[in-house]
């Protein structure tokens, strides 16, 4: 069974700083791992997906890493801003998606 | 509108009631899913659904029924509320993005309480 931490649950940086959230997967036989993001009350967004094959994805301040052989992926949020207040959830995909409980980032303006 | 809708976005119900959570979506995926989010325990699926009267248990399916007579429907049945149950239902659909990629497609969710 697929078993997904996430480290820290929770945290708090002032405005500006870079974010490094992460994400570890027992079982590396993997399709691909998804960042979520996760407003208060509201459904989940897609913010990156890695294929197995890939080491990275990038989306504007957001890049993600994927080391499938140690079982971890990190989301780095350059430059961050009070907008970026959220839950953000890693998701593997081994067929099925397998959530960690997610990281509470608060951004101090 | 395009997307997943779930429906009703809250519900109280009172334990030994039987309730059914709605899921629809205005795509054609054939995957369909059902999790459920409590604190602690990030999301967890319940079943899920490769097409039309395909349908198969997740993690945690005990107490719940599922059904899929049509794509674009998967409804969730409670047939028995327990207290336990009340949570965050998310339903969601796999999809293509904009770049190709295959990837989750989540509802708003359905807010369960069970007195």
């Amino acid at each position: 069974k697929q078993e997904v931490t996430q480290i820290p649950a929770a945290l708090s940086v002032p405005e500006g700083e870079n974010l490094v959230l992460n994400c570890s997967f027992t079982d590396s036989a993997i399709y691909n791992l998804q960042w979520f993001r996760q407003d208060p009350g509201k459904g989940l967004t897609s913010l990156l997906l890695i294929q197995s094959s890939q080491r990275e994805q990038t989306s504007g301040r957001l890049n993600a890493s994927l080391d499938k052989s140690s079982g971890r992926s990190t989301l780095y949020i350059a430059a961050s801003q009070p907008g970026d207040s959220a839950t953000y959830l890693c998701a593997v995909n081994d067929y099925k998606l397998s959530f960690g409980a997610g990281t509470t980032v608060t951004v101090r303006a | 509108d395009a997307g997943i809708t779930q429906s009703p976005r809250y519900k109280i119900t009172e334990t030994g009631r039987q309730v059914t959570l709605m899921c629809h979506q205005t795509w054609s995926h054939s995957y369909m899913f059902w999790y459920r989010q409590d604190l602690g325990h990030g999301l967890r699926l319940i079943y899920y659904s490769a097409a039309a009267d395909i349908t198969d248990k997740g993690e945690v399916p005990d107490g719940y029924v599922v059904s899929r007579s049509k794509t674009e429907n998967f409804p969730l049945t409670l047939e028995s509320a327990t207290r336990s149950q009340t949570s965050v239902y998310f339903c969601a659909t796999t999809g293509l993005a904009g770049d190709g990629r295959e990837t989750q497609y989540f509802g708003p969710g359905t807010r369960l309480l069970v007195l």
